[in-house]
């Protein structure tokens, strides 16, 4: 079964404090991994797509990178502002159909 | 431009009762998606078109609800009847091919 597992659920970081978020999945012949952030009372934002291992996309101070098992949300020196949920989303084989992870809650303190 | 555009942004109606959930997709998107968001069970898929088609409807939860594409900028989702572990916050999502969804901003719906 396709499935997408985000860690922490949680992270609370201090302004400046760099850190990562975690996306694993087993998505039978995944041809996409999407980033969202969602504020509250919001629908989810795009923020980027990977397609392949190896690959890395950079936004003010947000970059993702694939591998063949897993993507990782990098936060350089972030701002409170950063502060959302954000989701990870595998595109399976059909090309149409996303499988969302449960998403992390990142909070920073000013 | 104009984005996903979800109608109504709350409902609150008592159990029993039939509720629609109307969304506007993007203009020449050919996909539409329903979500339903919980915080036990996340973001989940409940039904997606393409070009006006259901294609996959794997995930409704039971036949209480029934989800129409009558024409490409308009589709609705219907609850009835409606019970409450059906509260929740409803999505509606539209994208171009295999490009990235675009959401909108959901219905939060409340079932008394």
């Amino acid at each position: 079964e396709d499935q997408v597992t985000q860690s922490p659920e949680a992270l609370r970081l201090q302004e400046g404090e760099s850190s990562s978020l975690n996306c694993s999945y087993t998505v039978s012949g995944l041809r996409g991994l999407f980033w969202y952030r969602q504020d509250p009372g919001k629908g989810p934002e795009f923020l980027f797509t990977l397609y392949s291992a190896g690959e890395e996309k950079e936004k003010e101070r947000l970059k993702a990178t694939l591998t063949k098992k897993e993507s990782f949300l990098h936060i350089t020196a972030p701002k409170p502002e950063d502060s959302a949920t954000y989701l990870c989303a595998g595109m399976d084989s059909s090309a149409s159909k996303i499988i969302f992870g449960s998403g992390t809650r990142l909070s920073i303190r000013p | 431009d104009a984005g996903v555009i979800q109608s109504p942004r709350h409902e609150v109606t008592e159990m029993g009762q039939e509720v629609t959930l109307r969304c506007k997709p993007i203009s020449g998107h050919d996909y539409l998606f329903w979500y339903r968001q919980t915080m036990m069970r996340g973001l989940e898929l409940l039904i997606y078109f393409n070009n006006n088609v259901p294609i996959d409807d794997s995930g409704m939860p039971e036949d209480r609800f029934s989800a129409k594409m009558p024409n490409a900028s308009f589709s609705t989702l219907k609850i009835q009847p409606s019970e409450p572990r059906d509260s929740a916050v409803y999505f509606c999502a539209s994208s171009l091919g295999n490009q990235p969804q675009h959401f909108g901003d959901g219905t939060r719906l409340s079932i008394l």
